[in-house]
């Protein structure tokens, strides 16, 4: 089993939809939680931190279930710039060490 | 610097040949990371580094694959004899691990892209 699992997609949305995307992780120790976007041939960077209460950035909601081990993200109002590779990260072993998902492909269609 | 330096940004090289890459890392950033992205891929955890040591190397795929940061700074990824299936974008990332906010936060460079022909 992969330490952390996404569902690659694509997820093909129209502009001003909600889309939630998930996460599993497999490393009960992991403490760091984050989301980050990665653009077509570019590198990545990050989009928002998760923290344990939730917590939310403009049309961004990130949420972490410590007991079912995932982390979601949730996109309202999608707007075409939104088209990107999610990718959720996790600390393995809860150090410094930071491991990827493969990533969920969004496109967001006029 | 004020970002992730990575050099070169596209090597192609023939197999067999040996290759070298190198990250140089935000300034002040203790924690230095490497990776391997395949096309639709995620990136794939090689090698981290906390100052000068490599604090996990669990991901490097085998010997032929190595990396070093002796001056707890720069940090080049060094490849024997490559293989045809080490043809992949390398990416380096930095962050600082501190007890400030921007611990665990990752800063990438854009890549060195290793065609092996």
């Amino acid at each position: 089993r992969k330490e952390v699992e996404q569902d690659p997609g694509p997820f093909n949305v129209p502009e001003g939809a909600t889309v939630a995307f998930n996460c599993t992780y497999s490393n009960s120790a992991s403490q760091s939680f984050f989301w980050y976007r990665q653009d077509c041939r570019k590198e990545p960077k990050l989009l928002m931190s998760v923290y344990s209460s939730g917590n939310e950035d403009g049309r961004f909601t990130a949420q972490l279930n410590r007991a079912s081990q995932y982390i979601s993200l949730l996109i309202r109002d999608s707007k075409l710039s939104d088209s990107a590779t999610y990718l959720c990260v996790v600390n393995h072993d809860n150090n410094n060490d930071m491991r990827f998902g493969a990533g969920t492909r969004l496109t967001v269609k006029p | 610097g004020a970002g992730v330096s990575q050099t070169p940004s596209n090597k192609v090289t023939e197999k067999g040949k040996y290759v070298e890459l190198r990250c140089d890392p935000i300034s002040g950033h203790t924690a230095l990371y490497w990776y391997r992205q395949s096309l639709g891929q995620g990136p794939e955890f090689l090698i981290y580094f906390q100052g000068t040591g490599a604090a996990d190397d669990s991901g490097l795929p085998n010997d032929r694959f190595f990396a070093v940061r002796p001056e707890g700074s720069v940090s080049t990824l060094k490849i024997q004899r490559t293989e045809r299936g080490d043809s992949a974008v390398y990416l380096c990332a930095s962050s600082s691990t501190g007890g400030d906010s921007g611990a665990n936060v990752l800063t990438f460079g854009a890549g060195s892209r290793l065609t092996v022909l």
